[in-house]
């Protein structure tokens, strides 16, 4: 249980065009998704906070307008990088938790596979 | 804002030596919990431990919140285990911190 699927799982693209990223729970429900990015070596740092059916809350330095997200259903969260730049290459990871765990007070965060996108 | 260390950065191991990872935090926090990253990048839930002790085979986890810290036993370990041991804690404020992480080598 607690799958949680990202595609594409990498995707190379020109300077100046959009990619979108999925992010689907595959076996629950989830009100919170989140969207993380991890360059080389380093640790996962937080971009937004997606909720089902409202904005996403983004953390401080992450531009909105860049890294569009949507939360359309219980199931599912894209992340568009809009206008891509080499510098928005990275490995993007996005997380779920379980809506019935999370009612029972358990806030386990299940992550994807993630998606590696380079932009030339 | 909260911080996380994990220590120690990087380790190497015989295969079947035992090795305790630390995390340390400098807030009160709601919960935490250990991940293993492996070298394709796929994070492994290990432990949700906001406090007490947990056993899953060859790995352990205790977490003392009220000194803000938790540790992650390994024992026998293979070269399986090895790659990028995270700790993560959620905040008051629902925000979720990745330590720096250990990386560790287990060597035949």
């Amino acid at each position: 249980g607690a799958v949680v699927s990202q595609h594409p799982s990498w995707v190379i693209c020109k300077s100046g065009t959009s990619v979108k990223i999925e992010c689907r729970s595959l076996d629950f429900q989830a009100t919170t998704m989140f969207w993380y990015r991890q360059f080389p070596k380093q640790s996962l740092m937080l971009m937004a906070t997606s909720n089902e059916g409202s904005k996403a809350t983004y953390e401080q330095g992450v531009e909105k307008d860049k890294f569009l997200i949507n939360h359309a259903s219980l199931t599912l969260s894209t992340l568009t990088v809009t206008s891509a730049h080499p510098e928005d290459s990275s490995f993007y990871i996005c997380s779920a938790r379980d809506q019935r765990k999370v009612l029972a007070g358990y806030n386990e965060q299940f992550f994807g596979p993630g998606t590696r996108l380079t932009v030339l | 804002g909260i911080q996380v260390e994990q220590s120690p950065p990087d380790l190497i191991l015989q295969e079947g030596a035992n090795s305790t990872l630390r995390c340390n935090f400098s807030d009160s926090v709601n919960n935490l919990q250990w991940f293993h990253q492996n070298p394709w990048g796929q994070l492994i839930n290990l432990f949700y431990i906001p406090s007490g002790t947990k056993q899953n085979g060859r790995l352990s986890a205790t977490t003392v919140a009220t000194e803000r810290y938790s540790l992650l036993y390994i024992s026998s370990s293979q070269t399986t285990d090895s790659g990028v041991y995270f700790c993560a804690v959620e905040t008051s404020y629902d925000k979720v911190i990745f330590g720096p992480g250990t990386s560790l080598s287990v060597i035949p």
